[in-house]
C-alpha cells in the first residue's frame, strides 16, 4: 500500500519569494509517478507537474520544480517567484506505475502568499 | 473541450434517500474514478474503473455503487444516504501511462 505524508501546517511566504512544499512518501513498488495538484479556493483540482520514479533529472512546470530524492523517498514542491494567486490548499499523490494503478493522495498543504 | 463534467454542482439530501452523481468525460480515458474530499482526510478513492463494463472498489466504497456502461458514463450512487457522507465528491479520469488524473469541478453534497 502506498502512503503520502504532508505534515507541514499551514505555510506562509512573502509575494516573489520561492517555497518549498514538503512531501514523502513510502512505497514498496519499484516504479511509480509522483504527482502534485493545486486546489484554489474555487475548489477545482489542477494538476501542476509530475515526476516519474526513474526520471533522472527532477522535473519542471514554468514555476513550478520538483526536488525528487529517491533514497530519502521526498519529492518536494518547490515554487519560484510566489504570486497571490498561489494562495491555495497543495496535495502530493503518488501512482505506482501501471494501467490500473490508483492515485493515492496526501492530506494537503495550505499556502498563503502575503502581499 | 467539456473535459470531465459532473452534475449536480450542489445537492441536499436527507438521510435514507438515494440519488446518483452523474459524471461524463469526452476525452476517450479509459480510466475514471470517484473521489471523495473531507476536511484534513485529503482525497480518498471510492470506485475507479478502468473501462466500460469493469469497475472495482477503492478505500472508502462502503454506502456507494458505481457502474461503467459506456466509456464516456461513470455515474456514482449513493444508495441511502447517511450524514457521514457529507463531502465533496470528484470525478476524474485519465488516460494511459504516465498520464495525470483530469478532474471535474466537484459535487459537494449535504446529507441532514
Amino acid at each position: 500500500a502506498q502512503k503520502i505524508t504532508q505534515t507541514q501546517p499551514g505555510m506562509f511566504v512573502q509575494e516573489k519569494e520561492a517555497v518549498t512544499l514538503d512531501c514523502t512518501y513510502d512505497t514498496s513498488d519499484p516504479s511509480y509517478g509522483l504527482f502534485w495538484y493545486k486546489q484554489p479556493s474555487s475548489g477545482e483540482m489542477i494538476f501542476l507537474i509530475y515526476q516519474g520514479s526513474y526520471d533522472q533529472q527532477n522535473a519542471t512546470e514554468g514555476r513550478y520544480s520538483l526536488n525528487f530524492q529517491k533514497a530519502r523517498k521526498s519529492a518536494n514542491l518547490v515554487i519560484s517567484a510566489s504570486q497571490l494567486g498561489d494562495s491555495a490548499m497543495y496535495f502530493c499523490a503518488m501512482r505506482p506505475t501501471g494501467a490500473n494503478s490508483k492515485l493515492t493522495f496526501g492530506k494537503g498543504i495550505t499556502l498563503s502568499v502575503r502581499p | 473541450n467539456a473535459g470531465v463534467t459532473q452534475t449536480p454542482k450542489f445537492q441536499v439530501l436527507k438521510t435514507g434517500q438515494s440519488m446518483t452523481l452523474q459524471c461524463a468525460q469526452d476525452m476517450n480515458h479509459e480510466y475514471m474514478s470517484w473521489y471523495r474530499q473531507d476536511p484534513g482526510m485529503g482525497l480518498r478513492l471510492i470506485h475507479y474503473s478502468v473501462g466500460a463494463g469493469i469497475t472495482d472498489q477503492g478505500e472508502v466504497p462502503n454506502g456507494y455503487n458505481v457502474s461503467r456502461s459506456t466509456t464516456e458514463d461513470f455515474p456514482l450512487r449513493l444508495l441511502s444516504a447517511a450524514p457521514s457522507q457529507t463531502s465533496v465528491y470528484f470525478c476524474a479520469s485519465r488516460k494511459g501511462g504516465d498520464s495525470p488524473l483530469h478532474f471535474g469541478n466537484g459535487t459537494r453534497l449535504t446529507v441532514t
